[in-house]
């Protein structure tokens, strides 16, 4: 099932925060957070495990709530460049590390 | 280093004919990942490859849809008998690990994409 993000949508000036919300109905192991521009790749942001472990950019941070199987990504000190999608991505216990995304939260970031 | 490449990078069909996109995974990456991406949603899976071969195909819509990856590097994606509901962005990811509980750990390198149009 997919998971939940919010909110749909932010708007930022430079320099602000902001934190997107992944929430899964399903028990996870691991949490991946994407960056995704008009007409371009996806980009990987972070890892999230359960166990507590991360794998990521440094200037990015996130977090894992386990038993809530809820992720919160954290935007500081925003800059032009943040803008964009984010997506999250869950994968179960028993997947092949196939990811299921969320729908995505659109961030914009103006001067 | 090259990242992943996807060709073509956009693609217009006429409705019931075949079209094959293609894959270069990131060289020596053991996973490749086929995503499905609709417009203004998130990725949608669609099939699995451990180097040649295909170990989950659970997302594919239909039997129109058919993946290969022969020599474990570059993956074709096929779709026969395209329909107006097939249009969407595709994406290809690799991934250096193997998939599998332990493989949720390793980060997929997503290609640009191909943008198929069926009208």
């Amino acid at each position: 099932q997919q998971p939940v993000q919010s909110p749909q949508a932010v708007i930022l000036r430079e320099g602000e925060d902001a934190v997107i919300n992944c929430s899964s109905s399903k028990a996870l192991y691991s949490v991946h957070w994407y960056r995704q521009k008009h007409g371009e790749a996806p980009v990987f942001l972070m890892i999230l495990l359960k166990g507590g472990e991360q794998k990521g950019h440094e200037k990015i941070s996130a977090s894992f709530n386990e038993k809530k199987q809820q992720s919160s990504l954290y935007l500081t000190a925003s800059q032009l460049s943040y803008s964009g999608t984010y997506f999250c991505g869950t994968a179960g216990g028993t997947s092949y590390g196939k990811l299921t995304f969320g729908q995505g939260t659109i961030l914009t970031v103006h001067p | 280093g090259a990242g992943v490449s996807q060709s073509p990078r956009y693609k217009v069909a006429k409705r019931g004919q075949d079209v094959a996109l293609r894959c270069d995974p990131i060289s020596g990456h053991v996973s490749l990942f086929w995503y499905q991406q609709a417009l203004g949603q998130g990725p949608e899976f669609l099939t699995y490859f451990q180097n040649e071969a295909q170990l989950d195909k659970s997302g594919l819509p239909s039997d129109r849809f058919f993946a290969e990856r022969p020599e474990g590097s570059v993956s074709t994606l096929k779709i026969q008998r395209t329909q107006q509901e097939d249009s969407a962005v595709y994406l290809c990811a690799s991934s250096s690990g193997l998939a599998g509980s332990q493989g949720s750990y390793n980060e997929q390198f997503f290609g640009p994409g191909t943008r198929l149009t069926v009208l």
